[in-house]
């Protein structure tokens, strides 16, 4: 069974920074590409990162492109998202997420519960 | 620009069926797009992978209630004999230079 776990969401004031991590287990997380998605108070969901299986390929939202950085461990099967200078407007759940191909991006076949970041004064 | 379009709201009653569209927009009327399930309080649930054709490939679990099927640049999931559990909002997904989500759609089970 596929489980993705993330961790270290939290509250922090603008300008701050934050690192999320999501651990995998169940699959050959070597053989995906994994994303980022968020979902704001109120809004939809929104594709914030993704990363291809061997780091080769990185892509971003407009959004966070320049303050967020995605990485992986495939040694320890593990995400992260390394976010810096943190707005309000970064307030939301953020969510793991398994792609269905390796390099690039596709479709998204399985998601972690979120961790959710809260960004105030 | 790829843009997918979905209805805001949608509801249907206990054991009816009902059909979401989400519609593929800046001329990508072949792609292919998943269906995403997001009930409150817990993690989205990847229904299936739909292509153009309307051949469709659902999630490990995802009951065959939940049909998909295409025409033009509209994919459709429908939902038959509804289950109080069903109501949930519903995004379709695809990929452009990143990835794509609609807006939502969300379903009241009445």
């Amino acid at each position: 069974e596929v489980q993705l776990v993330e961790s270290g969401g939290g509250s922090v004031q603008p300008g701050r920074s934050l690192r999320l991590s999501c651990e995998a287990s169940g699959f050959n997380f070597d053989y995906s590409a994994m994303h980022w998605v968020r979902q704001a108070p109120g809004k939809g969901l929104e594709w914030v990162s993704g990363i291809s299986w061997n780091s080769g390929d990185v892509g971003y939202a407009d959004s966070v492109k320049g303050r967020f950085t995605i990485s992986r461990d495939n040694a320890k099967e593990s995400l992260y998202l390394q976010m810096n200078s943190l707005r309000v407007e970064d307030t939301a759940f953020y969510y793991c997420v398994k792609d269905i191909v390796a390099y690039s991006g596709a479709f998204f076949d399985s998601w972690g519960q979120g961790t959710l970041v809260t960004v105030s004064s | 620009q790829l843009v997918l379009t979905q209805s805001p709201s949608a509801s249907a009653s206990l054991g009816a069926s009902v059909e979401l569209t989400c519609t593929l927009g800046g001329g990508h009327r072949t792609s292919a797009i998943a269906w995403h399930q997001h009930r409150p309080e817990q993690g989205p649930r990847f229904l299936m992978k739909l292509n153009g054709d309307g051949s469709h490939k659902r999630g490990d679990g995802i009951p065959d209630r939940f049909s998909g099927s295409a025409s033009g640049p509209v994919r459709y999931l429908t939902i038959s004999n509804l289950q109080s559990e069903d109501e949930a909002d519903y995004y379709c997904q695809t990929w452009g230079t990143g990835g794509v989500f609609g807006g939502g759609t969300k379903l009241t089970v009445l």
